[in-house]
C-alpha cells in the first residue's frame, strides 16, 4: 500500500506569514509523529498523536506551532507568524502503535524556507 | 542537552570493509534503541533495533551492539556496499523517541 505522504514537498514563505503542512499517514496506523530537522541537526521531536488520546505536545518549540489530527487520518502542522529559524525539513511518521518498539514509517518531508 | 550523541558527523569506508557507526546516550531509562538510514530528499527508513535487555542483534549485513554499562551502541555493516552511503541516525526511546544528529557514511569504490 501507499506510504506516508506529505505536502507540499517544498514551501517558501515570507517571515510573518502562516504556513500549514499536511501529512497523510499509512492507513491503519494509530500513531503519528511530527519531527523537524534543521540544517546540520538531528531529528527534533515536535508532537505525537496516538489514537484518541490527548497528543503529546512537549516538543513544540513555541505557541506559534500547533498540530491537529482528524481521527486516525490526516494531520496538519501549522506554524503561525513564521520566523527564519523555522526554516527546516518537517518530517511526519506513522506507526501501528507507540513506536518505542514499533517501526516508524517516515514521509519524504516538507522543506520549509522562511525568507 | 543531547541525550543521544553521534560524535562523528561523517565516516568514509572502503567498499567491502566493515563500517562501524557509534552512538552514546546519557539516559539510563532508555529501553529500546533503533537505527534509521536516510537518503537525500527521502524520509528516514528503519534499519535495525535492539531492546535494552539484549547486547546484540543481527540482521544480514547489519549488527547492532549495546553496551549498557558504557551507555554506548554501535552499528556494524559488513561488507560495506555502495548503496550503504547515506546518513545513519541512532535513536533511543522511553516515552518518546530521541534521535541523534546522524553520521554521514561514504562508501568508497
Amino acid at each position: 500500500g501507499a506510504g506516508v505522504s506529505q505536502s507540499p514537498s517544498n514551501k517558501v514563505t515570507e517571515k510573518g506569514k502562516d504556513v500549514e503542512l499536511r501529512c497523510d499517514p499509512i492507513s491503519g496506523h494509530t500513531a503519528l509523529y511530527w519531527y523537524r530537522q534543521r540544517l546540520g541537526q538531528g531529528l527534533e521531536f515536535l508532537i505525537y498523536f496516538q489514537g484518541n488520546s490527548a497528543p503529546d505536545k512537549s516538543g513544540l518549540p513555541s505557541d506559534r506551532f500547533s498540530a491537529e489530527r482528524t481521527g486516525e487520518s490526516v494531520s496538519t502542522l501549522t506554524i503561525q507568524r513564521t520566523q527564519q529559524e523555522d526554516s527546516a525539513v518537517y518530517l511526519c511518521a506513522s506507526s501501528l502503535a507507540w513506536a518505542g518498539h514499533n517501526e516508524q514509517f517516515f514521509g519524504p518531508g516538507t522543506r520549509l524556507t522562511v525568507l | 542537552d543531547q541525550q543521544v550523541k553521534q560524535n562523528s558527523p561523517s565516516l568514509s569506508v572502503q567498499e567491502g570493509r566493515i563500517s562501524i557507526l557509534n552512538c552514546d546516550y546519557t539516559n539510563s531509562m532508555f529501553d529500546y534503541f533503533l537505527w534509521y538510514k536516510k537518503y537525500p530528499a527521502e524520509g528516514p527508513t528503519f534499519l535495525i533495533s535492539i531492546s535494552s535487555i539484549k547486547d546484540k542483534n543481527e540482521d544480514g549485513r547489519f549488527t547492532v551492539f549495546l553496551n549498557k554499562s558504557a551507555k554506548h551502541l554501535s552499528l556494524h555493516i559488513v561488507p560495506s556496499q555502495p548503496g550503504d552511503s547515506a546518513v545513519y541516525f541512532c535513536a533511543a526511546s522511553v516515552d518518546k523517541i530521541i534521535f541523534g544528529k546522524g553520521t554521514r557514511l561514504h562508501i568508497l569504490p
